[in-house]
């Protein structure tokens, strides 16, 4: 169960677009659909952004996409606000019945 | 509405025993999945455990394998996480969470946790 790769920092302008990458391996994120992204405000419970790699839930704004190429997962807020700020995580199905997680990412909106 | 709540965090010592509790309302409790995980003080995001809907099947992290326990009592709706031999590096924010998907693999309900300290 080995951590996913995520870059520490990112950060964007108000109503500019960023990316955050997720990168795995062939026996989780490189296999699996089941990829999940998870924003969290100090202090805050995580909250569900995406899941299976490109749904939203219900509640969550359009603006907030995501993808997946070969190992790497990709988490895109467009039109970027205040509000945004925020710590995201990735998380990834590994199969039998386990999850892993990534670092984290710290999105600064300048 | 869906709500979970945790209790039963606190300081304990290396080597000793505690027990969390997570009460659920809002939603048939009996009929999900539910995961913990949890957040070392500044730290990432850890999966500890998930239990099926039954409670028949339990699946943990291997950090805490042979050494915390998942169960649940659908009566009460309360979910629970024995920990067992606790390392200061299990000092962190446990969740519990509602799981969902085919893989269980998402969680789309989380409580707000609450904090275990190990320290001599």
């Amino acid at each position: 169960q080995s951590a996913l790769t995520q870059p520490p920092s990112a950060s964007g302008s108000p109503g500019h677009s960023v990316t955050i990458s997720c990168t795995g391996t062939s026996s989780d994120v490189g296999h699996y659909i089941y990829v999940s992204w998870y924003q969290q405000h100090p202090g805050q419970a995580p909250r569900l952004m995406i899941y299976e790699f490109n749904k939203r839930p219900s509640g969550v704004p359009a603006r907030f996409s995501g993808s997946k190429s070969g190992n790497t997962a990709s988490l895109t807020v467009s039109g970027l606000q205040t509000e945004d700020e925020a710590d995201y995580y990735c998380s990834s199905y590994a199969g039998n019945n386990t999850l892993v997680f990534g670092g984290g990412t710290k999105l600064t909106v300048l | 509405q869906v709500q979970l709540l945790e209790s039963g965090g606190g300081v304990v010592q290396p080597g000793r025993s505690l027990r969390l509790s997570c009460a659920a309302s809002g939603f048939t409790f009996r009929n999900y999945a539910m995961h913990w995980f949890r957040q070392p003080p500044g730290k990432g995001l850890e999966w500890v455990a998930l239990i099926s809907y039954d409670g028949n099947n339990q699946y943990y992290g291997d950090s805490v394998k042979g050494r915390f326990t998942i169960s649940r009592d659908s009566s009460n709706n309360t979910l629970s996480l024995q920990m067992n031999s606790l390392r200061a590096d299990d000092t962190a924010i446990y969740y519990c969470a509602r799981a969902r998907g085919v893989t269980r693999a998402h969680s789309d309900y989380w409580g707000h946790g609450t904090l275990v300290t190990v320290s001599p």
